[in-house]
């Protein structure tokens, strides 16, 4: 079973704006990680917050997380043509060693 | 430092065949995973093993799915008899600890039953 839902399901935008995925998940939490995945590089780890974080930089990927609404988000900023690709958040349910992955978003950057 | 290897990397076979697929982690890691991911879908967790332990597998179809993980280090995962619907991206990844944190994946195996 998907412990997440990514919303949306597709987003398209153009070079320089920025994105916004949401993912909300069923169940308390030990860590949420979100993953891109292309045709090129398969599933590749973006970012890790703790469950008693609330918010997490690295680069241009901004993640929050709230864990009394169970959602996490993702903006990238200023995206760019080569962040065209899925993105899944992956979460690890508390007293677990399990990472169950969402939906996804499928997102495109035309240039 | 390699990643996860994972072959083949495409195939083919008619359904009621037998297929396996073979995955070597990253060297030492403890962690390994199976995952099936069916296109426009996320990756659905079949196995997870802790060493060469089976942490999780309450999502593996047992009558027809088999893994293990010898020595606690390369694992296979075996179909027998496939289905239709077991078309899928098969992926497996691995993580250091005993704790989840960053998973590596491999390019995965993308098998097609006709």
């Amino acid at each position: 079973s998907q412990q997440g839902e990514e919303d949306p399901q597709a987003l398209s935008i153009q070079e320089g704006e920025n994105a916004t995925m949401n993912c909300s998940y069923k169940t308390s939490i030990n860590n949420l990680q979100w993953y891109r995945q292309n045709s090129g590089r398969g599933l590749v780890h973006l970012i890790l917050i703790r469950s008693n974080e609330r918010e997490k930089h690295s680069g241009r990927l901004r993640v929050t997380l709230d864990t009394s609404k169970k959602s996490s988000s993702l903006l990238i900023t200023a995206s760019r043509a080569a962040d065209t690709a899925s993105y899944f958040c992956a979460t690890v349910p508390y007293n677990t060693d399990k990472l169950i992955f969402g939906t996804g978003t499928r997102l495109q950057v035309f240039p | 430092e390699a990643g996860v290897a994972q072959s083949p990397r495409y195939k083919i076979i008619e359904k009621r065949q037998s297929v396996a697929f073979w995955c070597n982690p990253i060297s030492g890691h403890a962690t390994l995973y199976w995952y099936q991911q069916i296109l426009g879908q996320g990756p659905k967790l079949l196995i997870q093993f802790q060493n060469n332990g089976v942490v999780d597998d309450s999502q593996l179809p047992k009558d027809r799915f088999s893994a293990e993980r010898l020595k606690g280090v390369d694992s296979t995962l075996k179909i027998q008899p496939a289905k239709l619907e077991d078309s899928a991206v098969y992926l497996c990844a691995s993580s250091l600890g005993q704790r989840v944190t960053e998973a590596f994946f491999g390019q995965g195996t993308r098998l097609t039953v006709v």
